[in-house]
């Protein structure tokens, strides 16, 4: 299958732990913040949004926290799964870039049993 | 992967051959993407579609050229392969209700140029 990466910064975590995944981003004007999954083999799935007008939003298992202040964004995945393990992305959007995003480097997460 | 197919899956290709990868969606969206994937580069955008016939270039377009004459269908042309265009290739497509940011991959074409 399609491989990502072998160079990424790698979170390895503990099944049934919590997992924070850590994004900088680059741009003060983007108003939409996204997280992928991806799988090997896979396309990247995407899994939640934020806007730029919130700080915290949550979904099943992942809480997404923005701080604008640093220009930071986060991924929480709650009582991580062998099914967690992927490499995950952040992207943002900005008026001025229309419909594109820009995607960040990206972090491995591993789940130990 | 949201009824995007990508053909291809696999290719392998000499330098200076002409590749066409493509792209087919089911979900009637108006926006296509073509990005490709590299380490330690993520995704970058080469090429994108707003409509049947409307193309623009992303950050990475040399060497690339797309067209859409049908809503469903996104080609990726590299009309003279070079080696640096080894790499894996994946189509997105996302829906204008509001929500363009949300965009939905397909499962990428490797392309491998020696």
């Amino acid at each position: 299958g399609e491989s990502v990466g072998l160079h990424l910064p790698t979170l390895s975590v503990q099944e049934g732990d919590n997992s924070i995944i850590n994004c900088a981003y680059s741009n003060s004007a983007s108003d939409y913040f996204i997280w992928y999954k991806q799988e090997s083999g896979k396309g990247p799935q995407f899994i939640i949004d934020i806007r730029s007008n919130m700080d915290k939003r949550q979904g099943q298992r992942v809480t997404v926290l923005l701080n604008k202040t640093v220009k930071h964004l986060s991924l929480q995945i709650a009582a991580t799964q062998p099914g967690d393990s992927a490499v995950y992305f952040c992207a943002e959007n900005s008026p001025a870039a229309g419909n594109k995003l820009t995607f960040g480097g990206g972090t491995r997460v591993l789940v130990k049993p | 992967d949201a009824g995007i197919t990508q053909s291809p899956r696999h290719k392998v290709t000499e330098t200076g051959t002409p590749v066409t990868l493509r792209c087919h969606q089911t979900e009637n969206h108006r926006y296509m993407y073509w990005y490709r994937q590299d380490p330690g580069h993520g995704l970058r955008l080469i090429h994108y579609s707003y409509g049947v016939k409307d193309t623009d270039k992303g950050e990475v377009s040399d060497g690339y050229s797309v067209s859409r004459s049908k809503t469903e269908d996104f080609l990726l042309t590299l009309e003279s392969a070079t080696s640096s265009q080894t790499s894996v290739y994946f189509c997105a497509i996302s829906s204008p209700a509001g929500r363009t940011y949300e965009q939905y991959f397909g499962p990428g074409t490797r392309l491998t140029v020696t």
